[in-house]
């Protein structure tokens, strides 16, 4: 069954350093998302991303934050300059299809990439 | 606004048990999932229910919601001590961006 898989599954980096997360979504998937979880706390939405454009972001999602997806593949979050609060786990999920096309609305999410920063 | 409480937040039974989880939401939505979470694990995805349904079912599991409330649950009847997760509930607003809204999640325990 196809699966989203994302790498690393876990990241250590120092405060102020760059991290790329990246995410392979199901191949035929159209809409593609980020989300986190800090320890102990809900998911959050951070981003979403349709026809090579961000079609929708949360506050969380400021300026050090970016996606792209470079390739017909892969989805990358790029946090420019890491802080300590960014240490969450992160995942990614791709749905197929808009609402009302008759059950392609599930989000299927990656295992995650939990990202530790010091 | 806040979107997808759960209740209650932990909630521990013997194998063998029905468990029941409850979800509010306080906006209009196109859809609701429910998702399963092993711990420190990825987010799986149990069952999805339009805004236009009532009820489904699929295997162990049956949901229900009442869009008048603004309320769902999630029952897993005859648990197995691999049940033992955290379950969210997450909606979909009628935006097409289909960004989710996870709410803080139930612990289950089930004790063998």
């Amino acid at each position: 069954e196809p699966e989203v898989t994302q790498t690393p599954s876990h990241q250590v980096t120092q405060m102020g350093q760059e991290v790329i997360l990246r995410c392979v979504p199901i191949s035929n998937h159209l809409y593609f998302y980020w989300y986190r979880q800090i320890l102990g706390q809900k998911v959050e939405f951070l981003v979403s991303f349709y026809n090579n454009e961000i079609s929708e972001k949360s506050e969380i999602f400021d300026d050090q934050f970016s996606v792209e997806r470079p390739d017909g593949s892969n989805f990358t979050l790029k946090i420019r300059s890491t802080k300590l609060e960014d240490s969450a786990m992160y995942f990614c999920a791709s749905r197929m299809s808009p609402f009302d096309s008759g059950g392609q609305e599930t989000q299927y999410f990656g295992p995650g990439t939990r990202l530790l920063v010091l | 606004s806040q979107q997808g409480e759960e209740d209650p937040q932990a909630l521990s039974i013997q194998e063998g048990e029905n468990a029941t989880m409850n979800c509010s939401y306080k906006t209009s939505i196109n859809n609701l999932q429910w998702y399963r979470q092993n711990s420190g694990r990825g987010l799986v995805h149990l069952i999805l229910i339009r805004s236009n349904e009532r009820e489904k079912h699929s295997g162990r599991l049956r949901v229900t919601l009442d869009t008048s409330k603004k309320s769902s649950s999630l029952l897993i009847t005859a648990s197995r001590a691999a049940d033992t997760a955290s379950y969210f509930c997450a909606t979909a607003s009628s935006s097409n961006t289909g960004k989710l809204i996870f709410g803080q999640g139930t612990t289950l325990q089930v004790k063998p």
